[in-house]
């Protein structure tokens, strides 16, 4: 079975510093891959996705991912924070028709 | 504008009762999914439907029940078995299942 492992439960950031938000995952194939935002008491919304190809995705909002095989590993990066980034963000894979979400890092954003 | 819809944003629950959560898209999507969210715990998988008239259990299908009478349509019942049904729940679809799927704002279930 697949799994998504996001180790950090809660990450403060100074606006305008970058971010990075980790995510691992375990699929026995090439996996598809998601980023998705949630802010309080909204459904997600997708941030960006990976299929096959260009191993950086470019998504919505300035953030990039970037897939490495090597680390099974599918990072979320953005090089300046704003403040209405404050949300939580959530990693999920597909595969085995199925898809798979990490518990979820929360972004806390300071002036 | 296509998108899903989900009613009502806040349901409230008494003990024994039964309750039906509604998730709508015209996104003409196949593919239909309902999960439960509960804090630190991610998103766990309900059931989920990838044609209609035919759904399948998902990880935590127990004290709950689906219907897929409509492609637009798939509502979830909260059945008085479910004993610990406190959670926010979330709706989602997809253009059939091997495609990314797209939530609706969420329902949020209470006890009282």
């Amino acid at each position: 079975a697949q799994s998504v492992t996001q180790p950090d439960i809660h990450i403060t950031v100074s606006e305008g510093a970058s971010l990075e938000l980790r995510c691992n995952y375990s699929y026995g194939a090439t996996p598809y891959l998601f980023w998705y935002v949630q802010s309080p008491g909204q459904g997600l919304q997708l941030l960006l996705k990976y299929f096959s190809g260009d191993t950086l995705v470019q998504g919505i909002k300035g953030f990039e991912a970037e897939f490495k095989r090597s680390q099974s590993s599918f990072n979320l990066r953005k090089p300046s924070v704003h403040w209405s980034d404050a949300a939580e963000y959530f990693c999920a894979v597909e595969g085995y028709q199925k898809v798979t979400f990490g518990t979820g890092t929360k972004l806390q954003v300071i002036p | 504008d296509g998108g899903i819809t989900q009613s009502p944003k806040y349901l409230f629950r008494k003990e024994g009762q039964n309750v039906t959560l509604s998730c709508e898209q015209n996104l003409n999507h196949d593919a239909m999914y309902w999960y439960r969210q509960d804090p630190g715990q991610g998103l766990r998988l309900i059931y989920y439907s990838q044609i209609v008239n035919d759904f399948q259990k998902g990880d935590i299908a127990e004290g709950y029940s689906v219907s897929r009478e409509k492609k637009e349509s798939f509502p979830l019942t909260v059945t008085s078995a479910q004993k610990n049904p406190t959670a926010f729940y979330l709706c989602a679809s997809s253009r059939d299942a091997q495609e990314t799927q797209y939530f609706g704002p969420g329902t949020r279930l209470l006890v009282l």
